[in-house]
């Protein structure tokens, strides 16, 4: 079976832009996580989508958003970038909202 | 706000000895998770704890709760070099699959 997929790998913006990245979720699994990682920290929590309803919001600005589709696939949405969003970028997936989180290879952006 | 610390920062350690890392929260657990991420790739899921006192063993690898359920460790008997990455725990925010990870501690294996 696939593992967690998300999609772009890398991506380099400008600040001002706007980016959407996307989550596959392992098929079966109805809650995804998004998470922020800054180079030589630990994931951040964003966001927690289940069922399509989002559960959960971490301490991000509003330009940060969120949503999950029917299939259970998610995108986040980041608007306005700024420097500092640069990060890696991780999609967590698990069957429920307290099951065990699969995370997914990442999108790494970077914002020039 | 929760907050979950680890220590230490970094560790660089001989093949073949021993390496511990200390997880502390500011607030009562009703789990931990610890994680593994490998240089360049992504958190990959070791063990989840929920029990008071808890203690886990997998391989070289031994992982306890405390009795307060503030803290937790992670001990790995005779490191290998495939040991090298940087391991976090995380504990859950109040409700779902929200977690808050620590610091990380990131070991380096001289062979």
């Amino acid at each position: 079976d696939a593992g967690v997929t998300q999609s772009p790998t890398h991506l380099i913006k400008t600040r001002g832009q706007h980016v959407t990245l996307r989550c596959s979720p392992i098929s079966g699994h109805k809650s995804v996580s998004w998470y922020q990682q800054v180079l030589g920290q630990g994931p951040q929590f964003i966001f927690q989508y289940y069922e399509k309803e989002e559960r959960g919001r971490g301490n991000f600005p509003d330009r940060f958003s969120a949503r999950q589709f029917p299939n259970y696939s998610s995108e986040l949405n980041v608007n306005a970038l700024l420097l500092g969003d640069s990060a890696l970028y991780l999609c967590a997936s698990s069957l429920g909202r307290t099951d065990t989180q699969y995370f997914g290879p990442g999108t790494r952006l970077t914002v020039l | 706000g929760q907050q979950v610390m680890q220590i230490p920062q970094y560790q660089h350690v001989q093949e073949g000895e021993d390496f511990t890392t200390y997880c502390n929260s500011s607030t009562t657990l009703s789990n931990i998770q610890w994680y593994k991420q490998r240089p360049g790739g992504h958190p990959v899921f070791l063990i989840q704890l929920v029990k008071s006192g808890e203690v886990k063993k997998q391989k070289r690898l031994t992982f306890q709760f405390g009795e307060a359920k503030k803290n937790s460790s992670l001990h790995i008997t005779a490191t290998q070099t495939t040991d090298v990455g940087t391991y976090f725990c995380a504990g859950p925010r109040n409700t779902g699959n929200q977690f808050y990870f620590g610091t990380g501690t990131s070991l380096t294996v001289i062979p």
